[in-house]
């Protein structure tokens, strides 16, 4: 089983419907983010948290919330979904130590809005 | 501001030696980080260099220049499982990663 799983894997929706995209990590890492990914360009930060307690807006936040409901789990939510948030979405972690800045990336939730 | 700056796509021999080169503006530095993406996947660490010079690890070596701004990934005795895209990325004063867009790399017989 994979140490960060995101759920669901790929998504369809239409303009303006919620959408929530949960990640769960099983590393026991304090901190855990969410980055978004597009063609031609880097990833993204979209949100980040480093414990339960707390959440900080990355680069692109707005449109986007976030849940961080336990050290393990961190969702994403699209309140009112736009054709311009047509993304893969990453959720990460990292441990405390951040000696090796090594991330730990969940597999990407295809998001696609029509 | 900060800005980091790599090839969009290289092409390469199987067996071949390539060098993806990535280039950075910033005004604080933690240590810069590539990553290996294959097509669908999901990002994987590959390595990390605070200080100037060269880090080997199997066929992958990563370089940094702080001076110059400047670091290279080095992939020697090329496999087709190489092919992949190669993502350099910056840890800022604010200890906040910056990424680059990537470099896909095309691994030919």
């Amino acid at each position: 089983d994979a140490d960060v799983t995101q759920t669901p894997r790929n998504r369809i929706t239409k303009t303006g419907k919620r959408i929530m995209l949960e990640c769960s990590q099983t590393k026991g890492h304090d901190r855990m983010y969410w980055y978004r990914q597009d063609p031609g360009l880097g990833l993204r930060l979209i949100y980040y948290s480093f414990d339960v307690k707390d959440i900080n807006k990355g680069e692109i936040s707005d449109g986007y919330s976030v849940s961080r409901q336990a050290q393990a789990k961190f969702s994403l939510s699209l309140e009112s979904a736009i054709p311009n948030q047509t993304a893969l979405y990453f959720c990460a972690t990292s441990s405390r130590d951040f000696d090796t800045g090594e991330l730990f990336f969940g597999e990407g939730s295809r998001l696609t809005v029509l | 501001g900060q800005n980091i700056d790599q090839p969009t796509e290289m092409t390469a021999t199987e067996g071949a030696i390539v060098q993806i080169n990535c280039t950075y503006q910033t005004s604080g530095f933690n240590g810069l980080f590539w990553y290996q993406q294959h097509a669908g996947e999901a990002p994987t660490f590959l390595s990390y260099n605070v200080l100037d010079g060269l880090e080997e690890k199997g066929r992958f070596s990563s370089f940094l220049s702080r001076s110059k701004g400047y670091s290279y990934l080095l992939l020697k005795e090329l496999q087709m499982k190489d092919s992949a895209s190669y993502l350099c990325a910056l840890l800022d004063s604010n200890y906040q990663l910056i990424w680059g867009a990537g470099t896909k790399l095309i691994i030919k017989p």
